[in-house]
């Protein structure tokens, strides 16, 4: 069936530093993969996105990567600040019909000042 | 702001208890999905709905039901609510053309079943 992994569930990093978050897709059909970031008492927020005919996207400290051979997507975010502390989640969408999405369990973020 | 609005921000009720959750779309987009969010579960797909029209459905339960009016407004019922229904309830819309793939999400109904 259809179903995301995403790694880590936690991740801490210093201010300043990079940080990575790594997903898996299983549906070989999936064809848009979305991140968003939640913060507490939020709804998830859109930060970055890629189709499947791009290999990298980038966005001021923010990119995504996709290898669509492997099935997996990457978020990558530079020069981290306390405020990009949150909960990250990937997702995946086929765009056949319905775009619902498939979301990894996602990843709880934390920026060290 | 995404622009998408939900009623109420929080909800308690018992077990046994019906409720009605309530989305507003952003202006002019068609789609509406609906989300649970749960601790252990994550973020879950429960149903997608196009112009008044269902066009997908996940893993919701037969004790929920949702419809989309012709204002493209929409309404998630939960009916017979037991503890595990406890969770936040989002709702996202998203707009037609190279945009239909994004969704937009609202600040979500948090659910206590008592």
């Amino acid at each position: 069936g259809e179903n995301v992994e995403q790694h880590p569930s936690t991740l801490s990093v210093q201010e300043g530093d990079s940080a990575v978050i790594k997903c898996t897709y299983s549906d070989s059909a999936s064809n848009y993969f979305p991140w968003y970031k939640q913060e507490l008492g939020k709804g998830p927020q859109l930060i970055i996105d890629i189709r499947s005919n791009v290999g990298e996207k980038k966005d001021q400290r923010i990119a995504v990567t996709l290898n669509k051979t492997a099935k997996h997507f990457s978020l990558h975010i530079t020069e981290t600040q306390p405020e990009d502390s949150a909960v990250y989640f990937c997702a995946a969408s086929r765009g056949s019909g319905t775009y619902k999405y498939i979301f990894g369990t996602g990843t709880r973020l934390k920026v060290l000042a | 702001d995404s622009g998408v609005t939900q009623t109420p921000k929080h909800l308690i009720t018992a077990t046994g208890q019906r409720v009605t959750l309530r989305c507003s779309p952003r202006s002019g987009d068609l789609s509406v999905y609906w989300y649970q969010q749960s601790l252990d579960q994550g973020l879950q797909f429960l149903i997608h709905y196009y112009n008044g029209e269902e066009r997908a459905k996940g893993n919701i339960l037969e004790r929920f039901s949702a419809q989309q009016f012709p204002d493209l407004h929409s309404e998630l019922n939960l009916s017979s609510l037991e503890l595990g229904d406890s969770a936040l309830y989002f709702c996202a819309s998203s707009g037609a053309g190279v945009s239909k793939n994004i969704q937009y999400f609202g600040a979500g109904t948090r659910l206590s079943v008592l």
